[in-house]
């Protein structure tokens, strides 16, 4: 079946830090990847996405490439802010008309001053 | 705006008691999903619709029930069988073009 396994959290950076979240992946055929992120008490948003191998997602600063040859799809980006304050999930769809999303355990970021 | 309107945003239940869980969505989304969050363990698919009248278990579906009699609504019911009910709970919808989902607020339930 599908998985997607996240880097544990908590993470804590300092301003301007650079940020990296690894996510690596299992899926059968071509899946599409997305970062979606959720601040306290709310739903969740959708990052950025990939739908193919090589595609870069950006989206606010953040970017992930979709790599096939590593299954992974790392956030990255070069400057955090206390407002990037937020709980990470990487996702994905497999499969042809797939309408299921198999998300990561999320990744707890906290930015301070 | 089009969006995804869950409610209410906190509820409480007693136990033994079923309660139900609002979704609504004007996206003209085809799909919906009911998915359960707990501090730690992501999130957990319930349920899933693809179409009016039609639904299919999630990977927790033990305890729970749901219809979706228009296109635009999928309420959840927690029932008395589910043994620990205190959850965050998210609901979104997709189309099959995009496969991206897009989110609710979210519900918090909590047994008291």
């Amino acid at each position: 079946g599908n998985s997607v396994t996240q880097m544990e959290g908590p993470v804590t950076l300092s301003e301007e830090a650079f940020l990296t979240i690894n996510c690596t992946y299992t899926a059968t055929g071509y899946p599409s990847l997305f970062w979606y992120v959720q601040y306290p008490g709310e739903g969740l948003q959708l990052l950025l996405k990939a739908t193919k191998a090589d595609d870069k997602g950006s989206n606010k600063g953040f970017e992930a490439t979709y790599r096939k040859e590593t299954t992974s799809f790392h956030l990255e980006k070069g400057s955090v802010q206390v407002s990037d304050s937020a709980v990470y999930f990487c996702a994905l769809v497999s499969g042809a008309g797939s309408y299921q999303l198999t998300f990561g355990k999320g990744t707890k970021l906290s930015v301070i001053p | 705006d089009g969006g995804i309107t869950q409610s209410p945003k906190y509820l409480f239940r007693k136990e033994g008691q079923n309660v139900t869980l609002s979704c609504e969505q004007n996206l003209n989304h085809d799909a919906m999903y009911w998915y359960r969050q707990d501090p730690g363990q992501g999130l957990r698919l319930i349920y899933y619709s693809q179409i009016v009248n039609d639904f299919q278990k999630g990977d927790i579906a033990e305890g729970y029930s749901v219809s979706r009699e228009k296109k635009e609504s999928f309420p959840l019911t927690v029932t008395s069988a589910q043994k620990n009910p205190t959850a965050f709970y998210l609901c979104a919808s997709s189309t099959a073009l995009t496969t991206e989902a897009f989110f609710g607020q979210g519900t918090r339930l909590t047994v008291v």
